[in-house]
């Protein structure tokens, strides 16, 4: 199936340090979603996106939609040890039978102290 | 709120045995729960989609009559590995959607299932 662009695939950084990811697709979505996946568990939703240009902020967590709809990045400001995991974007079409989840491949994060 | 159980959290098998997961939404009522499979440093990739009362639609290349799933009730959808090889051995996640607090469309993740299948 389709999957979204993520980039970095991974990457390692200091605590303190602010973290950049940003995911892409070829379709447009109306709806994205960042999920963060601690190892062994199930993703957890960290934002959601609904309007095409809409930047939104979860603590020191602040993601954008990208205005052509086809993409969408996530910041991380002063990482601490605890934001280590892997970062999935997803995108959502439209509601009812396209409302299915696609995801990206993962931005895996790693916090040294 | 906004919880998803499953049960069991692992599991062992011997080739060839049907293996059943449970996906419970604890505190609302899910009208659609999706099954995902998750391999190794790999994303999470939707095996099917289930509403409830009715037939479960599954991706491409996901066989319908190896991954049995039913969504009898609102609260309550299972995933049956049929005849399980150790190429179905992966880590499976599902997710609920329903009303709650308003939000329709938001999937809730449960905790995730990993089957060994040896």
């Amino acid at each position: 199936g389709q999957q979204l662009n993520q980039s970095p695939q991974s990457m390692f950084i200091q605590e303190g340090e602010d973290v950049s990811m940003n995911c892409t697709s070829s379709s447009i979505f109306n709806t994205w979603l960042w999920y963060k996946q601690d190892p062994g568990e199930g993703p957890v939703l960290l934002i959601a996106l609904y309007k095409a240009g809409e930047l939104t902020s979860n603590g020191r967590l602040t993601a954008q939609f990208g205005i052509t709809r086809k993409d969408s990045f996530l910041n991380i400001s002063a990482s601490i040890p605890s934001d280590v995991g892997i970062y999935f974007c997803a995108g959502q079409g439209d509601t009812g039978t396209a409302s299915k989840l696609t995801f990206g491949t993962g931005t895996r994060l790693q916090v040294t102290l | 709120g906004a919880v998803v159980s499953q049960h069991p959290s692992r599991v062992i098998c011997k080739s060839g045995t049907s293996v059943k997961i449970e996906c419970r939404s604890l505190d609302f009522q899910a009208t659609t729960m999706f099954w995902y499979r998750q391999f190794p440093k790999q994303s999470l990739m939707l095996m099917a989609t289930s509403n409830e009362g009715s037939k479960a639609t599954y991706e491409q290349g996901v066989e319908k009559d190896k991954f049995l799933i039913n969504h009898a009730s609102l609260t309550l959808s299972t995933l049956t590995v049929t005849s399980a090889h150790p190429e179905d051995s992966s880590f499976y996640i599902c997710s609920a959607r329903g009303l709650f607090g308003g939000l329709t469309d938001t999937q809730y993740f449960g905790p995730g299932t990993r089957l060994t299948v040896l």
